[in-house]
């Protein structure tokens, strides 16, 4: 089955403690995203990568780190400097083309809560 | 700056009725336009989209409408069915700033009534 999958479901940290959140995807897609979602508001994007070894800041990358050292992985890290880190990630994966449109897949998310 | 508007937040709407959701954009450069359904405590899925050389593309029970000279977009549901509850996300993009970024709304929670 292809898909992406983003583990864990539920995360809790102490506040000034840094977290990974893993993504994977075997949908051989380029590109990859990750968005941060907060209640009542859209999804805003913090990092995105279009091919292995690059990557570039979406509107809200202070406070997080990122690496995509092979096609199927794209780790966020989030960082002590990120001032308001509780809320819902979510991965996402697209065909990467210059010249045409495609749609995101999402994986099914991960809530962090910083205590 | 929110570039991609939903301005209602949620709506109820009877079973077997029409539903139609909402959407605006400030970004004359956008071209490509998709609508998203979201699940609570799960990731988005694609729904429908449609590119601005269209006004109209259908999907079954979808059916988006694109007005360009009003920068608005609208997505029907017809029937509506109870497992059509959810929140809806219009997304956004622009080929000159790249094609596969996305722009989100703030998303519209759909009610359908039994």
């Amino acid at each position: 089955d292809g898909g992406i999958t983003q583990s864990p479901k539920y995360l809790f940290r102490k506040e000034g403690q840094n977290v990974t959140l893993s993504c994977e995807q075997n949908l051989n897609h380029d590109a990859m995203y990750w968005y941060r979602q907060d209640p009542g508001q859209g999804l805003r994007l913090i990092y995105y990568s279009q091919i292995v070894n690059d990557f570039q800041k979406g509107d809200i990358a202070e406070g997080y780190s990122v690496s995509r050292e092979k096609k199927e992985s794209f780790p966020l890290t989030v960082t002590s400097a990120q001032k308001n880190p509780t809320a819902f990630y979510l991965c996402a994966s697209s065909i990467f083309s210059g010249v045409s449109y495609n749609e995101q897949f999402f994986g099914p998310g991960t809530r962090l809560t910083v205590l | 700056d929110q570039q991609v508007k939903q301005n209602s937040p949620s709506l109820s709407v009877q079973e077997g009725r029409i539903s139609i959701l909402n959407c605006d954009y400030t970004n004359s450069m956008f071209d490509y336009f998709l609508w998203y359904k979201k699940y609570p405590a799960e990731g988005p899925t694609f729904l429908i989209s449609i590119s601005s050389i269209k006004d109209k593309n259908e999907d079954g029970r979808f059916t988006v409408f694109l007005n360009k000279s009003a920068k608005h977009l609208s997505l029907h549901i017809v029937p509506s069915q109870p497992g059509d509850s959810a929140v809806y996300f219009c997304a956004a993009s622009a080929y000159q700033t790249g094609a596969n970024n996305l722009f989100f709304g703030t998303g519209t929670r759909l009610t359908v009534i039994p």
